[in-house]
């Protein structure tokens, strides 16, 4: 069955400091991977998503993510983090583009000053 | 573009009534809708997965008696909580799916607190 796991329940980081938000996935295909960011009270935003190709990913709002295929693991990375940046972060995955997602525990993150 | 919304943002009810919750693709073709549900600090939960025009598929342990889900159209599915109770309190999130020569991802709705007193 997948499964995502998201090690780091809360996290905090001085506001320009650097970030990595774990994730790994067990999942015996090529997964499809995400990383959603949720402010409180709110819905869900795409940050960036992994299919194919490139492992390394861009995506919005500065952020980035490697697909390490043989960790299993799909990490999200900030250089610099901004105050705005603290919110819930969640790591998704799915079997093919489109079906529903599973999703990992959530990490917070605090941006402190 | 892309775009889904939720109808209402919140909703307050007394125990034992019915709240219908909306979801809407405001600009493409939704085949598929998903339903979510998130309690406060944790993950979400998939509920169900609403294909247009057919019944719903309930997640093993959801009561498709309870949650009804409705997909009458390419734009709009319905969750209809019945006889609604305390603990169904929670954050409800719908996810919508296009046609995949147009759309192949999931774009999420803003999410619907239902609170039951």
């Amino acid at each position: 069955a997948q499964s995502v796991t998201q090690p780091d329940i809360h996290i905090t980081v001085s506001e320009g400091a650097s970030l990595e938000l774990r994730c790994n996935y067990s999942y015996g295909a090529t997964p499809y991977l995400f990383w959603y960011v949720q402010s409180p009270g709110q819905g869900l935003q795409l940050l960036l998503k992994y299919f194919s190709g490139d492992t390394l990913v861009q995506g919005i709002k500065g952020f980035e993510a490697e697909f390490k295929r043989s960790q299993s693991s799909f990490n999200l990375r900030k250089p610099s983090v901004h105050w705005s940046d603290a919110a819930e972060y969640f790591c998704a995955v799915s079997n093919q583009a489109g079906t529903a997602l599973i999703f990992g525990k959530g990490t917070t993150l605090s941006v402190s000053s | 573009g892309a775009v889904v919304s939720q109808h209402p943002s919140w909703v307050i009810c007394k125990s034992g009534t019915s709240v219908k919750i909306e979801c809407r693709s405001l600009d493409f073709q939704a085949t598929t809708m998903f339903w979510y549900r998130q309690f406060p600090k944790q993950s979400l939960m998939l509920m169900a997965t609403s294909n247009e025009g057919s019944k719903a598929t309930y997640e093993q342990g959801v009561e498709k008696d309870k949650f009804l889900i409705n997909h009458a159209s390419l734009t709009l599915s319905t969750l209809t909580v019945t006889s609604a109770h305390p603990e169904d309190s929670s954050f409800y999130i719908c996810s919508a799916r296009g046609l995949l020569s147009s759309y192949n991802e999931q774009f999420f709705g803003p999410g619907t607190r239902l609170t039951v007193l």
